[in-house]
């Protein structure tokens, strides 16, 4: 079974605080991508990477930086958190090639910034 | 751009069928995807679509038509257990692997 696995469950972090927030894939898979989760607004897309040290914009990129030194590991980074980042982030992974090629979701990570 | 619509609840009861629908706009359409997220959980995929038709997985079958934009997923024997929010995402030639999501429906299930 794919294991995608996110570093906490739960984070509560201050205004202006650095956030780091981890995610692992066990299958290989070349991409990762990062989706916040807010009521009434859905799943959306903040930024993607198909390869290590690559990474492309999602629709809400603004606030937020990613990492990725390694295939298994894809990083978020909120350089200065801010209250309208409060939100559910979610990261996923899915292999690269010409099939279905769904995509695996971790447990989510629930972020509150006061 | 892209735009994808479905109802935002719905509600229904056991051993009912029940049909969301989803429609979307986009430029390079490259798949449909539907997921099944339970209150609290991460979202799991539930079907694929990339050609017209119908696609058929147990209790779960999902329809697409290319030509109207225009997706649903049709749930029979409906179970306490399918209540849950349901995902329709599609993916773009321009976007890569990269999925967007319209923003859920929320079926209840009642006995």
């Amino acid at each position: 079974d794919v294991k995608v696995t996110q570093s906490s469950r739960y984070l509560v972090k201050r205004t202006g605080e650095k956030v780091f927030l981890e995610c692992v894939q066990d299958m290989d898979h070349e991409n990762m991508f990062w989706y916040r989760q807010d009521p009434g607004l859905g799943l959306r897309l903040i930024y993607f990477s198909y390869d290590v040290k690559m990474k492309e914009k999602g629709d809400i990129p603004e606030g937020y930086s990613v990492s990725r030194e390694k295939k298994e590991r894809f990083s978020l980074i909120l350089e200065s958190a801010s209250t309208n980042q409060t939100s559910m982030y979610l990261c996923a992974s899915s292999p690269t090639g010409f099939e279905v090629h769904e995509q695996y979701f971790g447990p989510g990570t629930r972020l509150t910034v006061t | 751009g892209q735009n994808i619509d479905q109802p935002t609840e719905m509600t229904a009861t056991e051993g009912a069928i029940v049909q969301i629908n989803c429609t979307y706009q986009t430029s390079g359409f490259n798949g449909l995807f539907w997921y099944q997220q339970h209150a609290g959980e991460a979202p799991t995929f539930l079907s694929y679509n990339v050609l017209d038709g119908l696609e058929e997985k147990g209790r779960f079958s999902s329809f697409l038509s290319r030509s109207k934009g225009y997706s649903y997923l049709l749930l029979k024997e409906l179970q306490m257990k399918d209540s849950a929010s349901y995902l329709c995402a599609v993916r773009d030639h321009q976007a890569g692997t990269a999925l967007i999501f319209g923003k859920g429906t929320t079926l209840s299930v009642s006995s």
